[in-house]
């Protein structure tokens, strides 16, 4: 089955404790992407990866990191989580990066609370 | 920073009713999407209309754009309860140096009463 899937689905951590939100795709996809959604603010972009070590910047990139070592994978690292962190986080790619074929195939989310 | 705004902000209907939401967006784009999301689920693509193209049809979906206006509409007819769910636009304005680019409106939450 085709998927994008993102771990945990639900964590809990404190201020300052390092953390890993695991997304892996199935579909050989180019384009993946990092998002955050909070109420009132929809969904943001953080990061983007166009292809393998290809990484960039989105709308909302300050405290978090990104890799993409292997086209399947794009995890989304926290060096130092804060409480403003808190939210909602999807991962999503599609098959390419250019004008066509943008459909985003998305995954369950990660909510993510940081006390 | 948020290009698409969905209007309403929330819409309640009977089934059986269509229901309207409307997107507005300020640059321009290369499509126009709209997704579908349950209660703290994750989205769901449901149709892509082109910048030039005006209409698209999908099932009970109806999508129109004016590009002119910047401007687009989500219609579904016939509505069921399943249908309850946030409806979100995303416009995609990427170029060939930085790739497809969407960008998300807050979306319109749909309930559909039984």
């Amino acid at each position: 089955e085709a998927q994008v899937t993102q771990n945990p689905r639900y964590l809990i951590t404190v201020t300052g404790k390092k953390l890993t939100v695991t997304c892996s795709q199935n579909m050989n996809h180019e384009y993946m992407s990092w998002y955050r959604q909070d109420p009132g603010l929809g969904l943001r972009q953080i990061y983007y990866s166009m292809n393998v070590e290809v990484t960039d910047k989105g709308d909302v990139p300050e405290g978090y990191k990104v890799s993409r070592k292997e086209k399947r994978n794009f995890p989304l690292i926290l060096e130092s989580p804060s409480p403003n962190q808190t939210s909602l986080y999807f991962c999503a790619s599609s098959f390419s990066w250019a004008r066509e074929n943008t459909e985003a195939f998305f995954g369950q989310g990660t909510r993510l609370t940081v006390v | 920073s948020q290009q698409g705004e969905e209007d309403p902000q929330a819409l309640s209907i009977q089934e059986g009713e269509n229901a309207t939401m409307n997107c507005s967006y300020k640059t321009s784009i290369n499509n126009l999407q709209w997704y579908r999301q349950n209660s703290g689920r994750g989205l769901v693509h449901l149709i892509l209309i082109r910048s030039n193209e005006r209409e698209k049809h999908s099932g009970r979906l109806r999508v129109t754009l004016d590009t002119s206006k910047k401007s687009s509409s989500l219609l579904i007819t016939a509505s069921r309860a399943a249908d309850t769910a946030s409806y979100f636009c995303a416009t995609d304005a990427g170029e060939e140096t930085s790739g497809s680019r969407l960008t998300f409106g807050e979306g319109t939450q749909l309930t559909v009463n039984p």
